[in-house]
């Protein structure tokens, strides 16, 4: 199987920070990378896809670069409703595995 | 606008069987995988297998291989998660989702808890 880590596991910010997570896979995913939202009680919501695609309806804010084993997600300025959980996920290769996640909280 | 609508909350009892189900809408649901996913209470999201509809080809993680049977209905849009013999360890959120560009999960049903205890 494929691991994802990310880092860090959890952050405090403010709003308005600018945010970097990273995604590492443990071998090559190519751009099969893919970003998700989770806030608490709730489903996940597909962020970015393909590494650097923004999904419909998401806000420019966010973004995602990267290929191979090394991805980032960048939040370029931090809104009170982007307090959440991150995972990446791979789907270059079953079975699809996600990271760990990485919880933002407010300072 | 695509939904995905899951069965409701369900409480078992070790060894008892169980299917959930996730009703897709407002797309051609024979067009695109579904997979399934698991969350265990405060844990990360685990990925357990996916189907494609319109032949009822599965695919499933070697975790979650021979606990779980992914199927589905396509007359009636619905894809299924069942088990046989409930654990303990089986209580969770159980989330469907339809793929997306990628292979990326770019829709998701509202998750159902099972929740597994003598």
């Amino acid at each position: 199987d494929i691991q994802m880590t990310q880092s860090p596991s959890s952050l405090s910010a403010s709003v308005g920070d600018r945010l970097t997570i990273t995604c590492r896979a443990s071998q090559s995913v190519s751009s099969y990378l893919n970003w998700y939202q989770q806030k608490p009680g709730k489903a996940p919501t597909l962020l970015i896809y393909a590494a650097s695609s923004l999904q419909g309806g998401v806000p420019s804010r966010f973004s995602g670069s990267g290929s191979g084993t090394h991805f980032t997600l960048t939040i370029s300025s931090l809104q009170p409703e982007d307090f959440a959980t991150y995972y990446c996920q791979q789907s270059f290769s079953t079975p699809w595995t996600f990271g760990q996640g990485t919880k933002v909280e407010i300072k | 606008e695509v939904q995905l609508v899951q069965s409701g909350a369900e409480v078992k009892k070790p060894g008892e069987s169980l299917r959930i189900s996730c009703k897709g809408s407002e797309y051609s649901f024979t067009s695109y995988w579904i997979s399934w996913v698991r969350q265990m209470p405060g844990k990360g999201l685990e990925w357990m297998g996916r189907i494609d509809p319109s032949e009822s080809y599965t695919h499933y993680s070697p975790s979650f291989q021979g606990h779980v049977t992914i199927s589905a209905d396509r007359s009636i849009s619905t894809a299924f998660l069942q088990w046989s013999s409930l654990k303990a360890s089986d209580t969770a959120m159980y989330y469907c989702a339809r793929h997306h560009y990628g292979d990326s999960l770019g829709y998701w049903g509202q998750g159902t808890l099972v929740t597994v205890s003598s």
